[in-house]
């Protein structure tokens, strides 16, 4: 079956320091995969996607490159900030596009 | 405003009480969904719809029930709520399949307590 499995949080990280988030996927046939970021008291905004082996998915600093021999869409970024603080959620859609898996979130903290 | 609305925002029910949370899109949007979000286990998705009278089941839907007799409402009614239905839920839209890869836009959420 399908399922997304993700880094355990929480994250803490001092400003400007190097974040990446594992995320590993199992799947059938060509899934697509997205990061989503959920700020405090909202809803799950889109941060990212790729949709075939190799694409490389990019975002406010943000990246995730779509790796089929190792089954993994790492979220990366060079230097985070405070407002970067949320929590992150890995995700695939199957072939049809119709059903969505998702991991269990990062939390991430950054601090001045 | 482009938007997902979802009601109520916080709900506190008792076993057994038949509720209903709506979710309207203004989107013009085909694709709608549900989703319960409890921690640990992340987002878990419940129904999905394609198109008005168009509703099929996600991962789980157990305890649920949905309709989509219009395009723009989605709601979810859960006919005899229990108390491990208490979660965050969230409901969603996208343009999907018009429009590449299925980009979900969400609402902000409802958080339902079933006592």
């Amino acid at each position: 079956g399908n399922s997304v499995t993700q880094m355990e949080g929480p994250v803490t990280l001092s400003e400007e320091a190097f974040l990446t988030i594992n995320c590993t996927y199992t799947a059938t046939g060509y899934p697509s995969l997205f990061w989503y970021v959920q700020y405090p008291g909202e809803g799950l905004q889109l941060l990212l996607k790729a949709t075939k082996a190799d694409d490389k998915g990019s975002n406010k600093g943000f990246e995730a490159t779509y790796r089929k021999e190792t089954t993994s869409f790492h979220l990366e970024k060079g230097s985070v900030q405070v407002s970067d603080s949320a929590v992150y959620f890995c995700a695939l859609s199957e072939n049809t596009g119709n059903q969505f898996y998702f991991g269990t979130g990062t939390s991430l903290t950054v601090i001045p | 405003e482009a938007q997902v609305t979802q009601n109520p925002r916080y709900l506190i029910t008792v076993t057994g009480k038949k509720l209903t949370v709506t979710c309207s899109q203004n989107m013009n949007h085909e694709y709608m969904s549900w989703y319960r979000q409890d921690p640990g286990l992340g987002l878990r998705q419940i129904y999905y719809s394609m198109n008005v009278e168009v509703t099929d089941k996600g991962d789980v839907p157990e305890g649920y029930k949905v309709s989509r007799k219009e395009k723009r409402n989605f709601p979810l009614i859960l006919e005899s709520p229990s108390p491990n239905q208490t979660s965050l839920y969230f409901c969603a839209s996208s343009l999907f399949p018009v429009v590449g890869a299925n980009v979900l836009t969400f609402g902000a959420g409802s958080r339902l307590t079933v006592l």
